[in-house]
């Protein structure tokens, strides 16, 4: 199993710019997430998605899309590139443990992006 | 609503020194609590996790973390550590049964020799 993978893990952006960071797993998990990392504010939720086809905001959706048209892959857009949102992006995913709900994330490498 | 609060933004510790890394959360229902680590220029990996039974639950790797509900906190400790030990730690609360992870702002754990 490769687990999650991420690409780029090194992207420069210019203002306006758009792209899109790719995620992708094979462990067939029905939860994915993208968050971001900023020095000092830990990790925070962008968008989520229980299964395909769903998806739904997080703590900072503003500026990025998402969508989930297969099981393994989770995309996520940014749709006009700002100085804020230069970050490391990961995406992770997990699955429901039995009744009781267990969310153990597993996360992917990263991807470092500088908006200039 | 939930939180997750790291009291450290860092710890210094010499090696073979015991540390402890402390993790208050607060939530109005019952929750799962974790403890992820990250080295360097890397994502994060569990490190391990309560949810439910024992309030002590250990690591593979010596660290341990006891959930007190009473003083909502989880604090994870390791009596002697080693160089290798070096990374970030980040603590991460769900409520029961829910799926979103809210994580604290982590706490970066330097040991020396």
């Amino acid at each position: 199993n490769a687990g999650v993978t991420q690409t780029p893990k090194f992207q420069v952006l210019k203002t306006g710019q758009s792209m899109t960071l790719q995620c992708a797993q094979d462990m067939n998990h029905e939860y994915m997430s993208w968050y971001r990392q900023d020095p000092g504010m830990g990790l925070r939720l962008i968008h989520y998605s229980v299964g395909a086809g769903i998806t739904d905001q997080g703590e900072v959706p503003n500026g990025y899309n998402v969508s989930r048209s297969t099981t393994e892959d989770f995309p996520l857009r940014l749709l006009s590139a700002a100085p804020s949102q230069t970050s490391v992006y990961f995406c992770a995913s997990s699955y429901r443990l039995g009744l009781a709900g267990d969310h153990t994330q597993y996360f992917g490498p990263g991807t470092r992006l500088t908006v200039l | 609503a939930q939180s997750v609060t790291q009291l450290d933004s860092q710890v210094p510790v010499f090696e073979e020194a015991p540390v402890e890394l402390r993790c208050n959360y607060s939530s109005s229902v019952s929750v799962y609590l974790f403890w992820y680590v990250q080295y360097p220029n890397q994502g994060l990996q569990l490190l391990l996790k309560y949810l439910s039974g024992s309030t002590l639950v250990k690591s593979i790797n010596g660290f341990e973390a006891e959930f007190n509900k009473s003083q909502t906190s989880f604090h994870l400790r390791k009596p002697s550590v080693h160089i290798s030990d070096t990374a970030e730690y980040f603590c991460a609360v769900s409520e029961g049964g829910g799926f979103k992870t809210i994580f604290g702002a982590g706490t970066r754990l330097f040991v020396k020799a």
